[in-house]
Order: structure tokens, then C-alpha cells, then sequence
């Protein structure tokens, strides 16, 4: 069985300020995805960055970067020079490469940025 | 990327009746659909997975003959909820692969709809 663990209920940063964003997981899988979503009041999913199990990299996609550190099954979401529209939920999730295709997700952050 | 339609965005319903919601990838073929269900300030979890030209994969918990899927095409799932309650009014979101779009390492990207806020009054 999977698990996503997302520590932080809410935070509030300062506008311009970088954010780290706790995601923890745990798998018994030797291969697998992890995801960040943001998901603004309106509701829609918006897929923000990946991370393969087997990557070496530490993914980054413009101001978003994926602070992976498999040993310890962290897979943390790093915004920086936060703005006023990154104020939302934000998801991490993890996906199996064995099995089915479903994704699984963790409670949420949401996110406020202060002005 | 893939664009994913949703619809509608939000529905009020009497309690009894059936509510159908759909959705649509707009530009590639979906074999497989995944409806979520979102409860206010929580987390999405997966109802059922759909798949096209053959019966539903329902999690734990769900019941099938109150959710119906049907995926009819490689453009279209549809969830219904039929003799709706109020303990049904959630926030409804469904998820398409596009298995011939980006991918990322051994994975395919998944697109989401914007969702359906179901009221059931």
C-alpha cells in the first residue's frame, strides 16, 4: 500500500519569499512516480512537477523544484519567489509503476501568500 | 498539454434524482479515466477507474450501482449518480491519461477536468 503524508495544514509566506512544501511518502515499490498539484479555490488540478523514482536529478519545472531525497522518502516542493497567485491547496502524490495507473494523494497544504 | 473537459462545473440536485456528470479529453484518446470524489478542505480519493469498452474498476467502499461509469469511447467517460442524497454533495473530479502525449520517465502525464460541485438539496 502507498501513503502520502503532507505534514503542513496551512502556511503563510511573505510574497517573494521561497516555500518548502513537506511530502513524505511510503512505498514498498522499487519504482514509482511522485507528483505536485496545485489546486487554486475554483477546484481545477494543475500538474506543477514529477519526480521518477530512478531519476538523479532533482526535477524543476520555472520556479518550482522537487527536493528528493529518496533514502529518507521525502520529496519536498520548493516555490520560489512566491506571488500572490501561487495562494492554494497543493497536493503531493505518488504513483506505482506496477499495477494500476491510480494516483494517490496526500491532504493538502494550503498555501497563502502574503502581500 | 492535453486539455480535459469537465461538465458541468456544478449541479444542484433534488435528493432522488440521478445526476450525470461527463468528461471529455478534448485532443487525444483515453483508454483509461479516473474519477476522484473531494470533500471540502480534504483530499481527493479515487473512486473508480474507468475504462473504455469495459466494466469499471471500483475501490473499496464505493458503491457501484449508486456511481455508474460508463466509457462508452476514447473521448468520453461519464459518472452518474443515481437516486442522489445529500450526503453525496461533494466535489466530483475526473483524471485522463494521454498515452501518446508527454512522458515523463516510465509515466504519462495524467490531465485533469475542472471538477463538478454536486449539491444535493
Amino acid at each position: 500500500a502507498q501513503k502520502i503524508t503532507q505534514t503542513q495544514p496551512g502556511m503563510f509566506v511573505q510574497e517573494k519569499e521561497a516555500v518548502t512544501l513537506d511530502c513524505t511518502y511510503d512505498t514498498s515499490d522499487p519504482s514509482y512516480g511522485l507528483f505536485w498539484y496545485k489546486q487554486p479555490s475554483s477546484g481545477e488540478m494543475i500538474f506543477l512537477i514529477y519526480q521518477g523514482s530512478y531519476d538523479q536529478q532533482n526535477a524543476t519545472e520555472g520556479r518550482y523544484s522537487l527536493n528528493f531525497q529518496k533514502a529518507r522518502k521525502s520529496a519536498n516542493l520548493v516555490i520560489s519567489a512566491s506571488q500572490l497567485g501561487d495562494s492554494a491547496m497543493y497536493f503531493c502524490a505518488m504513483k506505482s509503476n506496477f499495477g494500476n495507473e491510480k494516483l494517490t494523494f496526500g491532504t493538502g497544504t494550503r498555501l497563502t501568500i502574503i502581500p | 498539454g492535453a486539455v480535459v473537459s469537465q461538465h458541468p462545473s456544478w449541479v444542484i440536485c433534488k435528493s432522488g434524482t440521478s445526476v450525470k456528470i461527463e468528461c471529455r479529453s478534448l485532443d487525444f484518446q483515453a483508454t483509461t479515466m479516473f474519477w476522484y470524489r473531494q470533500f471540502p478542505k480534504q483530499s481527493l480519493m479515487l473512486m473508480a477507474t474507468s475504462n473504455e469498452g469495459s466494466k469499471a474498476t471500483y475501490e473499496q467502499g464505493v458503491e457501484k450501482d449508486k456511481f455508474l461509469i460508463n466509457h462508452a469511447s476514447l473521448t468520453l467517460s461519464t459518472l452518474t449518480v443515481t437516486s442522489a442524497h445529500p450526503e453525496d454533495s461533494s466535489f466530483y473530479i475526473c483524471s485522463a491519461r494521454d498515452l501518446a502525449g508527454t512522458t515523463r520517465g516510465a509515466f504519462t502525464e495524467a490531465f485533469f477536468g475542472q471538477g463538478t460541485r454536486l449539491t444535493v438539496v
